[in-house]
């Protein structure tokens, strides 16, 4: 079965360092997503993209945040000056449709990027 | 804004136990609402879904009816299983964008 890849599995980083986590989507999907859970925390909505634009993001993704889709196949979110804050479990999803309302695709989700800054 | 509440985990069933797990939400407009569920080292998977008022999702013997009237959306199982053991998330989306707002989820045990 199809399935969204992630990597890495877990990154510790030092404060201020720039971090690329790097997702596959699944080869036919064209809408991508980033989502990050704080431990003990809720799920969070990072950014969504598509057609090489960013289509909604949250007020957490600030400038210190982007995310790339550089060669067809690679989704990346990039941290340029990690905080400590920034640790956390960061989700990749796609999507064959616009999602996930009213008749909508639904959002096939990685294993998540560990990151731990330090 | 919006946002939507689970009840606290962990919740530790025996085998073949009712299960429910309590959602409420709260949303500007009509949204559609989501189970989500977190197998031990996977990613999260769509376990049901419910787009309009008084709509019932149902998989895998999991089911969960869309209350307008008390803006909530109750995960239930008849009957659990070890298998069933994993975080659930109650989420809302009122987008096509991909927004989706989840709880802080709900941690099920199942123990034999």
């Amino acid at each position: 079965e199809p399935e969204v890849t992630q990597t890495p599995s877990h990154q510790v980083t030092q404060m201020g360092q720039e971090v690329i986590l790097r997702c596959v989507p699944i080869s036919n999907h064209l809408y991508f997503y980033w989502y990050r859970q704080i431990l003990g925390q809720k799920v969070e909505f990072l950014v969504s993209f598509y057609n090489n634009e960013i289509s909604e993001k949250s007020e957490i993704f600030d400038d210190q945040f982007s995310v790339e889709r550089p060669d067809g196949s690679n989704f990346t979110l990039k941290i340029r000056s990690t905080k400590l804050e920034d640790s956390a479990m960061y989700f990749c999803a796609s999507s064959s449709q616009q999602g996930p309302g009213l008749g909508a695709g639904e959002l096939f989700f990685g294993e998540g990027s560990r990151l731990t800054v330090l | 804004g919006d946002s939507v509440t689970q009840m606290e985990g962990p919740v530790t069933l025996s085998e073949e136990a009712f299960l429910t797990i309590n959602c409420t939400y709260t949303a500007t407009g009509y949204p559609s609402l989501f189970w989500y569920v977190q197998y031990p080292g996977e990613g999260l998977q769509l376990l049901l879904k419910a787009t309009k008022a008084d709509d019932k999702g149902s998989n895998k013997g999991f089911e969960a009816t869309y209350r307008k009237e008390t803006t909530s959306f109750h995960l239930e199982k008849g009957s659990v299983q070890v298998s069933d053991s994993a975080v659930y998330f109650c989420a809302l989306s009122e987008s096509n964008t991909g927004k989706l707002i989840f709880g802080q989820g709900t941690t099920l045990q199942v123990k034999p």
